[in-house]
């Protein structure tokens, strides 16, 4: 167990939705990252948040935004779905004032019908 | 177009036999990086990693290899367990204004046999 947790661990929805995926970081980390892992594209970085600031961006697409709260949790919102959007959206933690060692999440499993 | 799936790379070993994985890294600006192990239906588990100013780490039962050169990193895993199989990830990470983001390879599936 990382000690990251993520919600919900599998989500269906139909095209055109929006879901909201939830991560909880390990005690005391600050960074939280997410990636998505498809079967075509591996895993790729989507962005981080450090301490409720957005401190990096990767391939995310305009339909997906992210948060990070004050309690640090972070949200993962992906709206507008389509098909090519099924994938597993693992969210990351790591340790205060630096990024060594992320510790993943088990993921969610989103599938969009 | 019709998207496909990854074909990964695989390794076949026997139990207690050594394991060598490969990964190739694409920017030579990295200067950190780290070996994940996937289980299916998990999250990447951390293994081992190594700083570019380092060649060679142990950990328990694995070593990872680093030659800046040729931009190749190898993990090798001593007496390989069945416990052992699983998909392995190298990932590297550049600093200045990407620190914190990593870039995962596409992984290689390693199968032990008893």
């Amino acid at each position: 167990d990382s000690g990251v947790t993520q919600t919900p661990k599998h989500l269906i929805t139909a095209t055109g939705q929006r879901v909201t995926l939830r991560c909880s970081p390990r005690s005391g980390d600050l960074s939280v990252y997410w990636y998505q892992q498809s079967l075509d594209q591996g895993l790729q970085f989507l962005i981080q948040y450090y301490n409720g600031e957005e401190r990096a961006k990767g391939n995310i697409l305009e339909r997906f935004s992210a948060q990070q709260f004050p309690d640090l949790h972070s949200e993962l919102n992906l709206s507008s779905l389509e098909l090519g959007d099924s994938a597993l959206y693992f969210c990351a933690s790591s340790g205060r004032g630096t990024s060594d060692e992320q510790f993943f999440g088990p993921g969610t499993r989103l599938t969009v019908l | 177009g019709e998207s496909v799936g990854l074909h990964l790379p695989t390794l076949s070993v026997q139990e207690g036999d050594n394991s060598i994985i490969n990964c190739a890294y694409s920017n030579s600006a990295s200067d950190y990086f780290i070996w994940y192990k996937q289980e299916s239906g998990k999250g990447p588990q951390f293994i081992i990693d190594i700083r570019s100013n380092m060649d060679k780490r142990q950990g328990q039962r694995v070593t990872v290899l680093l030659n800046k050169t040729v931009k190749h990193l190898s993990l090798q895993i001593a007496a390989t367990q069945p416990g052992d199989s699983a998909v392995y990830f190298c990932a590297e990470r550049v600093g200045g204004t990407s620190y914190g983001k990593l870039t995962f390879g596409q992984g290689t599936i390693l199968t032990v046999h008893p």
